[in-house]
């Protein structure tokens, strides 16, 4: 079965902190790609950030970055000057053959002031 | 331009009743796909669907159907409902076909909470 591995249930910032999100996957796919998703208390869950497996550059929106080890099969996420908006679940999520996506149990954030 | 929306927005029903959920893509958007979020976990796929054909379906009983409609909105029956089926229902939508293949990003709406008691 494809998994997702968030090994982290809750992390907890400063505000203006840099924090880093785990992710490991688990896929037999040769080519494909993974998102991180964030689901603030709306619930509403947000695209931040989409990488491309077979690009070795790795991705960037402004203050959100990943660190993509294909090898290892791993894909974290670097949160820079953490702000009170960024508190939220984040989720690690990738296609795998007819599903959309497969999703991790989620980090949930805390930002403190 | 709309994002994806769906209703309601909450729902209560009691077990052994049915329910339809409705979600309309973003324009454009050809595929919708469904999750089921149960509370503390990660959106689990249910269906997805493109140009009204079921493309995929993830590990659900019989009692989970869905269909796609010409404009390409789409509706979530659940049958005989259980206490078990309470969650955070999420549909979302793709330009084109999302799967492993494919390079389309899938963007969620905002959800419906489903309560059986």
């Amino acid at each position: 079965a494809q998994t997702v591995t968030q090994s982290q249930p809750e992390m907890s910032v400063q505000e203006a902190e840099t924090v880093t999100l785990s992710c490991t996957y688990d896929t037999s796919e040769s080519d494909y790609y993974l998102f991180w998703y964030k689901q603030p208390p709306s619930r509403q869950m947000i695209l931040v950030i989409r990488q491309e497996a077979y690009k070795q550059q790795n991705a960037t929106e402004n203050r959100f970055s990943v660190n993509f080890q294909k090898a290892a099969k791993s894909f974290s996420l670097k949160i820079s000057d953490s702000q009170l908006g960024d508190a939220a679940m984040y989720f690690c999520a990738y296609p795998s053959g007819n599903t959309p996506l497969v999703f991790g149990k989620g980090t949930r954030l805390s930002v403190i002031a | 331009d709309a994002g994806v929306t769906q209703s309601p927005t909450h729902l209560i029903k009691t077990r052994g009743q049915q329910v339809t959920l409705r979600c309309s893509p973003i324009s454009g958007h050809k595929s919708v796909s469904w999750y089921q979020q149960v509370l503390g976990q990660g959106p689990q796929f249910i269906f997805q669907y493109y140009e009204k054909e079921e493309r995929g379906r993830g590990n659900f009983p019989d009692r989970f159907s869905a269909r796609q409609f010409p404009n390409y909105s789409s509706e979530l029956n659940v049958n005989a409902l259980l206490l078990g089926d309470s969650a955070l229902y999420l549909c979302a939508s793709s330009l084109g076909l999302a799967g492993a293949a494919n390079t389309d990003t899938q963007y969620f709406g905002p959800g419906t909470r489903l309560t059986v008691l």
